[in-house]
Formats: C-alpha cells, sequence, structure tokens
C-alpha cells in the first residue's frame, strides 16, 4: 500500500522569498515520486520526478525536491518566489510494482498564494 | 495540437441522465486513466486501461464504466448521473514505468 501526506493545504508566501511544500510518503516498496502541478483551469503539469537516481531533483520554473529515504519525505523548494508560481500542487507517489503498473496516488494538494 | 485531449471541457446535465466524457491521445501510449478530482480530495483513480484489451477499476469504480475503443482512445460513461458525481474529470495516458500526461480537464456538472 502507498499514500502520501501533504502537510499543508495552503501556503502563503512574498514574491522574491523561498517557497518550501512539504510532503511525507509511505510505501511498500522502493518508490517513485513526483510534483505535479495544476494552474487554474488547467490540466496538471509535471514539475519534477524522483526516480531513483540522484536524490536531489531538479525540475521546472526553479523547482527541486530532495528524497530523504530516512525520513520518507520529498519536499519541494524554490529560492525566490515569482506570482506565476501561484497555482495547486500535489505530490504523488507510484510504488511501480508490476501488475499495480505505474498507479499513482495523490495527495490532497497543497495551494499556493504569492503576494506582492 | 495538445498530446491528450478531452470532450467536452464543460457539461451540465440532470439527474438520472447517462453521459459520455472522452478522451483521446497522439502519444501512442498503451495505458490510459480516468480520474476525478474533488476539492480537498486531490485525483482518485475510477479506471485505467494498460492496453485494448485490458481494463481494470480504480478506487472509485462505482457508477462509472468505460470503454477502451482503440489504442487512442478511452471513454467514460455514467449511466445514470447523480449530484455527487459533480466533480473535475482528467484523462490521463503513459508508456509503462514512466510519467503520466493529463488531459485539460471535463467539469461536470449534475444538478
Amino acid at each position: 500500500a502507498q499514500s502520501v501526506t501533504q502537510l499543508d493545504s495552503h501556503v502563503s508566501v512574498s514574491e522574491g522569498t523561498p517557497v518550501l511544500l512539504r510532503c511525507n510518503y509511505s510505501s511498500s516498496y522502493s518508490p517513485s515520486l513526483f510534483w505535479y502541478v495544476q494552474h487554474p483551469n488547467k490540466g496538471l503539469q509535471l514539475l519534477l520526478k524522483y526516480t531513483s537516481a540522484a536524490t536531489l531533483v531538479k525540475g521546472i520554473n526553479g523547482f527541486e525536491a530532495e528524497f530523504k529515504k530516512s525520513e520518507t519525505s520529498f519536499h519541494l523548494t524554490k529560492p525566490s518566489a515569482h506570482m506565476s508560481d501561484a497555482a495547486e500542487y500535489f505530490c504523488v507517489v507510484s510504488d511501480g510494482v508490476t501488475g499495480g503498473g505505474n498507479k499513482l496516488t495523490f495527495g490532497t494538494g497543497t495551494q499556493l498564494k504569492v503576494e506582492l | 495540437d495538445a498530446d491528450v485531449t478531452q470532450t467536452p471541457r464543460n457539461r451540465i446535465t440532470k439527474t438520472g441522465k447517462r453521459i459520455m466524457l472522452e478522451c483521446s491521445q497522439t502519444k501512442g501510449h498503451d495505458r490510459m486513466y480516468w480520474y476525478r478530482q474533488d476539492p480537498g480530495l486531490g485525483l482518485q483513480l475510477i479506471y485505467y486501461s494498460f492496453d485494448v484489451k485490458d481494463i481494470n477499476k480504480g478506487e472509485i469504480s462505482d457508477g462509472y464504466s468505460v470503454s477502451r475503443q482503440a489504442q487512442a482512445k478511452f471513454s467514460l460513461s455514467l449511466e445514470s448521473a447523480i449530484p455527487n458525481q459533480t466533480a473535475l474529470y482528467f484523462c490521463a495516458t503513459s508508456d509503462p514505468g514512466s510519467q503520466q500526461y493529463f488531459g485539460p480537464g471535463t467539469r461536470l456538472t449534475v444538478t
């Protein structure tokens, strides 16, 4: 079984300040982990993914996430927020087990607000 | 052109009506998925298909059915819509072991 917990349903930052969106996961196998972003009235776009290679993963638009097995965490960060980062962010886990294929389990989402 | 398209993008229907949501993809992927999104709940898997002859129930399949007409097409049906099926519905596609690519979503309202 696998699960994902996003620790904050809403995060508010000022433009130019760092962003931290927190995610903890549970998985019976070596997981693949993803962060997706959803802008208003848009579909989901992949920001970055971890698939057992480097533990620090760099994604698009300046985002990165670090896989910490000991803490079962995969927090998303960005050094400096931009107004265009305002969106909902989903942490997602896949156990990648054959038969389970790559079924995804989504967190409940974190709404990021960026203020001037 | 978008790789994953969904029609319609918005739909309002009445309780008891049958409705079909359609998904098409041009990525050549074998695997296709239907999810629903409710506020505060993230996305939940309704059905998935690993190839044209393979259909599997997801977490919340009750009240829904699907049809995989071709590799590129995967339709979701609500045989008798009810108000708690009001949600945002997403189709996605993937290759085995790779990321999923999502369509733009269909906003369905059942009155």
